[in-house]
């Protein structure tokens, strides 16, 4: 069974622009959250999809949004970066009651 | 503010010591508890879970975690580290399970040879 995967691994974009990460989960798993992990914060929630709903949210401004398509796979969105947004954004899947699976995360360099 | 605490940013063993790595959580019921690894530019590798029962609960690798109730605490132990433990240790809860986690600031381990 493969596991979560997210696209792409590493990215360099430029202040003001916007980026479009994915997420693939685990077959089978409807549940998708973001995670963004920087040295000084640690490891934070952006927000939760359940059957294409978000179902929480994390404490991040409206430039971070997110969907989730029919086959449960999910992108997240951040319009305007900043360079703060540089940091390794970490994907999970879950269904039910299992354990959270994680992807190995995108690496997102803002310059 | 429900909060989780790692207190040791940073411990080193030598390699086959025994490792203890401490996670403190301040909530009102008795959350889920985890432990996850994350090696460096990978993500996270769940290495147990408690949810009820035993206090005492087994994962891989041959770690294994207690849940202290009175303390609030779930600390991870190890009897003999590896090389191959080198990581960074994250403790999480989850207040209402399917809820988003809350992690700890994470403790990195560094082995000696």
């Amino acid at each position: 069974k493969a596991g979560v995967t997210q696209t792409p691994r590493y990215l360099i974009k430029t202040r003001g622009q916007q980026v479009t990460l994915s997420c693939s989960p685990i077959s089978g798993h409807r549940s998708v959250s973001w995670y963004q992990q920087t040295p000084g914060q640690g490891l934070q929630f952006l927000f939760e999809y359940f059957s294409e709903t978000q179902r929480n949210k994390g404490n991040f401004p409206g430039r971070f949004s997110g969907r989730q398509f029919s086959n449960s796979r999910s992108e997240m969105n951040v319009s305007t970066l900043e360079l703060g947004d540089s940091a390794l954004y970490l994907c999970a899947s879950r269904q039910g009651n299992t354990e959270a699976f994680f992807g190995q995360g995108t690496r997102l360099t803002v310059v | 503010a429900q909060s989780v605490t790692q207190p040791d940013i940073h411990i080193t063993v030598s390699e086959g010591a025994s490792l203890e790595l401490r996670c403190n959580y301040s909530y009102g019921a008795t959350p889920y508890l985890f432990w996850y690894v994350q090696s460096p530019g990978q993500g996270l590798q769940l290495l147990l879970k408690y949810f009820s029962g035993d206090t005492l609960v087994q994962g891989i690798k041959g770690f294994e975690a207690e849940f202290k109730r009175s303390q609030s605490s779930f600390n991870l132990r190890k009897p003999s580290v590896h090389w191959s433990d080198a990581a960074e240790y994250f403790c999480a809860v989850e207040e209402v399970y399917g809820q988003n986690f809350v992690f700890g600031p994470g403790t990195r381990l560094s082995v000696l040879p």
